[in-house]
């Protein structure tokens, strides 16, 4: 079973602070790891993807993510916020079972950008 | 990337009628979709695995005679909401896996049905 935790359900930054998320995982099997944002009443829209190899990824936005796996982590980061990076952020894992696969989602955080 | 669509984006309807989802995938098949139903201010929960030419998969505690899901080609899923009742009343999502070259495990989300049941 896999499951994903992310710790803070919201979490308030200053514009051009630092934005750090929280996630970290469990998975019997090396797992797929997600984030994705979401705005008020919109779909899912991917930040980015660690599937296999290079660590550090790097998405849209200015985010990027750590794959630790002696942590089970995968925290996004932003060096300097934007007002227009305040939504909810969603991380998820998956298995590779193909080329379809349900995806896990922890229970997402809620970023707020202030002036 | 790829193109997910659902229609409509908010319907209001009045308890005991039923409400149709459509989810299609705009420039790629799907053999695969995925309904995801959420809470104000939750997360995603999975309801069911659409399949194309078979039955959809459904997660444990979701009624499948209250959501009839229908893959009926590449391209379309329909989830019709059954006597709604409010608390039906939720966001429900759609989501297509895309393989992009050797990418396996990306899923392409459509923009949410905002469903209020009166």
């Amino acid at each position: 079973a896999q499951s994903v935790t992310q710790l803070g359900s919201h979490v308030s930054v200053s514009e051009g602070a630092l934005v750090l998320l929280r996630c970290n995982y469990s998975s019997s099997v090396p797992p797929y790891l997600f984030w994705y944002v979401q705005y008020p009443n919109q779909g899912l829209q991917l930040l980015l993807k660690y599937t296999t190899g290079a660590t550090l990824v790097k998405g849209i936005n200015g985010f990027e993510a750590e794959f630790k796996k002696s942590e089970t982590s995968f925290h996004l980061t932003k060096p300097s916020a934007h007002m227009s990076d305040a939504a909810e952020y969603f991380c998820a894992v998956s298995r590779n079972t193909g080329t379809a696969s349900k995806l896990t989602f922890g229970t997402g955080t809620r970023l707020q950008v202030t002036l | 990337g790829a193109v997910v669509s659902q229609h409509p984006s908010r319907v209001i309807c009045k308890s005991g009628t039923s409400v149709k989802i459509e989810c299609r995938s705009l420039d790629f098949q799907a053999t695969t979709m995925f309904w995801y139903r959420q809470f104000p201010k939750q997360s995603l929960m999975l309801m069911a695995t659409s399949n194309e030419g078979s039955k959809a998969t459904y997660e444990q505690g979701v009624e499948k005679d209250k959501f009839l899901i229908n893959h009926a080609s590449l391209t379309l899923s329909t989830l019709t909401v059954t006597s709604a009742h409010p608390e039906d009343s939720s966001f429900y999502i759609c989501s297509a896996p895309f393989r992009e070259g050797l990418d396996l495990n990306e899923q392409f989300f459509g923009p949410g049905t905002r469903l209020t049941v009166l």
